[in-house]
């Protein structure tokens, strides 16, 4: 099937910081890809849906210029986020969608702890 | 507003049970209906998934069935094993739609004791 590679998939950094997390499709071309944050026990929280070439779409309440995030080609997308602080912990998790009707299919996220 | 309604929120199966977990949705636009299957430490894999134009949908000991008349999809797994053992989400979205957004459910935490 249809692999998703996501790096890091832990880190730990010091408040102040900024961490850049990549996803890569490695058999398909994902035109679109999708960023999730997940807390524990909890469900997935969509916080941006990015398109190949063009700016991401942010969902209400995820502040764009403390996650940025780049779709530079149709096999990387990266979420860095910006001047982190310990309420940025989380698991923060990518998909990402071929063209036409093709299901996501997800990374196996990225554990940020921040100090 | 919760798009997709999911329980139980956890779940506790004899080994060689059925686990069955419900979702129900609201939108009538939604044309795709995904399971997913979430480890600890781990991203969500596709369990399995379903369109409305059919009732039901089998692959090996998993099931989804779908009322479309009830907005409801419902997965059950047959003669459980505690490698099941996982947190399980149901989703909805329209499928044609590029760049579409999926509406997780909030998630089953299943155990499966030997």
């Amino acid at each position: 099937g249809a692999v998703v590679s996501q790096h890091p998939s832990w880190v730990i950094c010091k408040s102040g910081t900024s961490v850049k997390i990549e996803c890569r499709s490695l058999d398909f071309q994902a035109t679109t890809m999708f960023w999730y944050r997940q807390f524990p026990k909890q469900s997935l929280m969509l916080m941006a849906t990015s398109n190949e070439g063009s700016k991401a779409t942010y969902e209400q309440g995820v502040e764009k210029d403390k996650f940025l995030i780049n779709h530079a080609s149709l096999t990387l997308s990266t979420l860095t986020v910006t001047s982190a602080h310990p309420e940025d912990s989380s698991f923060y998790i990518c998909s990402a969608r071929g063209q036409g009707s093709q299901p996501q299919h997800f990374g196996d996220g990225t554990r940020l702890s921040i100090l | 507003q919760q798009q997709v309604k999911q329980s139980p929120q956890s779940l506790i199966v004899q080994k060689g049970g059925i686990s069955i977990i419900n979702c129900a949705y609201e939108n009538t636009a939604f044309d795709y209906f995904p399971w997913y299957q979430q480890f600890p430490g781990k991203g969500p894999a596709l369990l399995i998934a379903i369109r409305p134009d059919v009732s039901e949908k089998k692959e090996g000991r998993f099931t989804i069935s779908f009322n479309k008349s009830a907005k409801q999809f419902s997965l059950h797994i047959m003669d459980s094993q505690p490698g099941d053992s996982a947190t399980y989400f149901c989703a909805a979205a329209r499928y044609m739609n590029t760049g579409n957004q999926f509406y997780f459910g909030t998630g089953t935490s299943l155990t499966v004791i030997p």
